[in-house]
């Protein structure tokens, strides 16, 4: 158990639909880091927060947006839903900001009809 | 900008076989260099980490050594067992990829009794 923890573990939806997606990261962790995996894309980057504040954005589409909140948890928006949205979405955590030894949440599988 | 190329899979062996899966890597800057590895229906866990050249990262008998030479990282064992069957990802962080990770495409392994 890494200490992050995800909700909801599964999520299926219709097109063009909005979800959100909650990660709590590890505790004294400041930096929350959302990835996407699907089978064509492998895991990809989307977007960093640290203490509250946006630090790195990666692959992120414009309909995709997150938040980090004063109690460090953080959440990610997926709006107007497509079919190719459906993915693994992983949060992970880490002390600092510089990205290394991040430990990762089980995700939330997220199926798009 | 920095990518990371993992040997083509998958990966089968036999229990008790070594096992080789290379690992290069393109990056501006000093990385730090990671194994993760996902067991099935689960998140990434940290196997091994090395932060500069010419360390090694060890971990229940998996090593890697980080040659800035031959800008390398490849994941050794000498005796798998059935319970190393997972997927397996090299990744990056750190230099001009400050705050996320840079993955591989991911290696499955699966080791047969």
């Amino acid at each position: 158990d890494s200490g992050v923890t995800q909700t909801p573990k599964h999520l299926i939806t219709a097109t063009g639909q909005r979800v959100t997606l909650r990660c709590s990261p590890r505790s004294g962790d400041l930096s929350v880091y959302w990835y996407q995996q699907s089978l064509d894309q492998g895991l990809q980057f989307l977007i960093q927060y640290y203490n509250g504040e946006e630090r790195a954005k990666g692959n992120i589409l414009e309909r995709f947006s997150a938040q980090q909140f004063p109690d460090l948890h953080s959440e990610l928006n997926l709006s107007s839903l497509e079919l190719g949205d459906s993915a693994l979405y992983f949060c992970a955590s880490s002390v600092g900001s510089s990205g290394l030894e991040q430990y990762f949440g089980p995700g939330t599988r997220l199926t798009v009809t | 900008g920095n990518s990371v190329t993992q040997m083509e899979g998958p990966v089968t062996l036999s229990e008790e076989a070594f096992l080789t899966i290379n690992c290069t890597y393109t990056a501006t800057g000093y990385p730090s260099l990671f194994w993760y590895v996902q067991y099935p229906g689960e998140g990434l866990q940290l196997l091994l980490k090395a932060t500069k050249a010419d360390d090694k990262g060890s971990n229940k008998g998996f090593e890697a050594t980080y040659r800035k030479e031959t800008t390398s990282f490849h994941l050794e064992k000498g005796s798998v067992q059935v319970s190393d069957s997972a997927v397996y990802f090299c990744a990056l962080a750190g230099g001009t990829s400050y705050g996320k990770l840079t993955f591989g495409q991911g290696t499955i392994l699966t080791v047969h009794p």
